[in-house]
């Protein structure tokens, strides 16, 4: 049990398909991260929100619109997508965006685009 | 650019074999350190961290890694491995004070029984 999850497990869509990715995490921490995380490739991280704001984004194409309601969720809602996008999906939490605190990891989204 | 390079990318070892894999980062500032682990089918998690005082740290199931600054090393090391040791392996760095954690390519180890 990690307690970040993370639905669905498993994606496949096709280039035109709009869906999201959903991340939940009940440690009671004030940040989420979205990391991209593609074959002999080092982790990205893609979004970060602290306290429910964007606080980075890390030049993430617009096909890949996040969306944090309040700490404890986070979506990625996905829409065009190319076959390159293809990866797993991780999200994270922290106790707080600062460097102190480690990050805690749900098992990711395994996304195929066809 | 900050970077973490991870030495080898696949590491195959005999049971009760020495580990050491290597973690060279770029950032001109001070640092705080992480490995993290995926065993197979499991998610990433914490297996050990530095933020100050004594270099070598000690995590769990025995494993511990050695910061050396001037090198911008942070090396992982266990005296003896197991079978259940067989995973991915995560070098990350955050600069203090910020929260972008740069993570390396990752190490995949397999332990022979």
């Amino acid at each position: 049990e990690t307690g970040v999850t993370q639905t669905p497990r498993h994606l496949v869509m096709g280039m035109t398909n709009k869906k999201s990715l959903k991340c939940e995490q009940h440690l009671g921490h004030n940040a989420m991260y979205w990391y991209k995380q593609s074959a002999k490739k080092p982790l990205e991280l893609m979004f970060v929100y602290n306290f429910k704001e964007q606080t980075e984004n890390n030049s993430v194409p617009s096909r890949f619109s996040p969306e944090c309601p309040n700490s404890s969720h986070l979506f990625l809602h996905l829409h065009t997508l190319q076959p390159e996008d293809s990866a797993l999906y991780l999200c994270a939490s922290s106790q707080e965006t600062d460097d102190n605190s480690p990050l805690h990891f749900g098992n990711g989204t395994r996304l195929t685009v066809t | 650019a900050q970077s973490v390079s991870q030495h080898n990318h696949h590491v195959i070892l005999s049971e009760a074999a020495s580990l050491e894999l290597g973690c060279n980062y770029s950032y001109g500032g001070t640092v705080n350190l992480f490995w993290y682990v995926q065993y197979p089918g499991q998610h990433l998690q914490l297996l050990l961290k530095y933020f100050s005082g004594d270099p070598l740290v000690k995590g769990i199931k025995g494993f511990e890694a050695e910061f050396i600054k001037s090198k911008f090393s942070f090396n992982l090391r266990k005296p003896s491995v197991q079978w259940s040791d067989t995973a991915e392996y995560f070098c990350a760095v955050t600069p203090t004070g910020g929260f972008k954690t740069i993570f390396g390519a990752g190490t995949r180890l397999f332990v022979k029984a």
